[in-house]
């Protein structure tokens, strides 16, 4: 079975600052595509990003960025310039290509944003 | 922007009463998932539904859940005879497609079970 590991339960950052929320992730499958998830107080889950496994290019959005590092099976969030906005519990998430339909998730990193 | 909307936001229920979650995925979506989140647990997945029926589920999704696409917008999650363990954060999401795309959650339903 397919595990998600999010190792950092809680991290503090100052605002516009830098931080890195960290992720790894147990597959046996080479077609695979991995997600982080926000779920700020409201509880909604909101995409950040996502990765498909077949890229070498990291993926970027706006001020968000992953480090893919597939043979070490590790998928890390950077978060650049952080506000206040993006403080918030932060899923990784993992889905099988072509079959499986259900996402499993990691047990989150809350991120506070310190002003 | 389109959005996947969940009712109730909140429900209460009696142990062993029956409660339906309502989901209006995003219209042009054909794949329709269900998720629960016990309080300060993770997000598990429960069942995802594709050309009105199950396509996948987890071991959770015992005989006391059911799906249901009543009609062409709404999506619903039944649990037949509610249970304390049952609290949780429900959470709908929709794709377009399947095995590619991404999944885009509503805001969820908070059960509560007393």
């Amino acid at each position: 079975a397919q595990t998600v590991t999010q190792s950092q339960p809680e991290m503090s950052v100052q605002e516009a600052e830098t931080v890195t929320l960290s992720c790894t992730y147990d597959t046996s499958e080479s077609d695979y595509y991995l997600f982080w998830y926000k779920q700020p107080p409201s509880r909604q889950m909101i995409l950040v990003i996502r990765q498909e496994a077949y890229k070498q290019q990291n993926a970027t959005e706006n001020r968000f960025s992953v480090n893919f590092q597939k043979a070490a099976k590790s998928f890390s969030l950077k978060i650049s310039d952080s506000q206040l906005g993006d403080a918030a519990m932060y899923f990784c998430a993992y889905r099988i290509g072509g079959g499986a339909d259900g996402l499993t998730f990691g047990k989150g990193t809350h991120l506070i944003i310190q002003p | 922007e389109p959005e996947v909307t969940q009712t109730p936001s909140h429900q209460v229920t009696q142990m062993g009463q029956e409660v339906i979650l309502r989901c209006v995925p995003i219209s042009n979506h054909l794949y329709f998932y269900w998720y629960r989140q016990i309080l300060g647990q993770k997000v598990e997945f429960l069942v995802s539904f594709y050309n009105n029926e199950i396509s996948e589920k987890s071991e959770i999704f015992d005989d006391q859940f059911s799906v249901e696409r009543p009609d062409g917008s709404n999506f619903t999650l039944k649990i037949r005879s509610t249970k304390l363990e049952d609290s949780a954060m429900y959470f709908c999401a929709s794709s377009f497609l399947r095995a590619t795309d991404t999944q885009y959650f509503g805001p969820g339903t908070r059960l509560t079970v007393l």
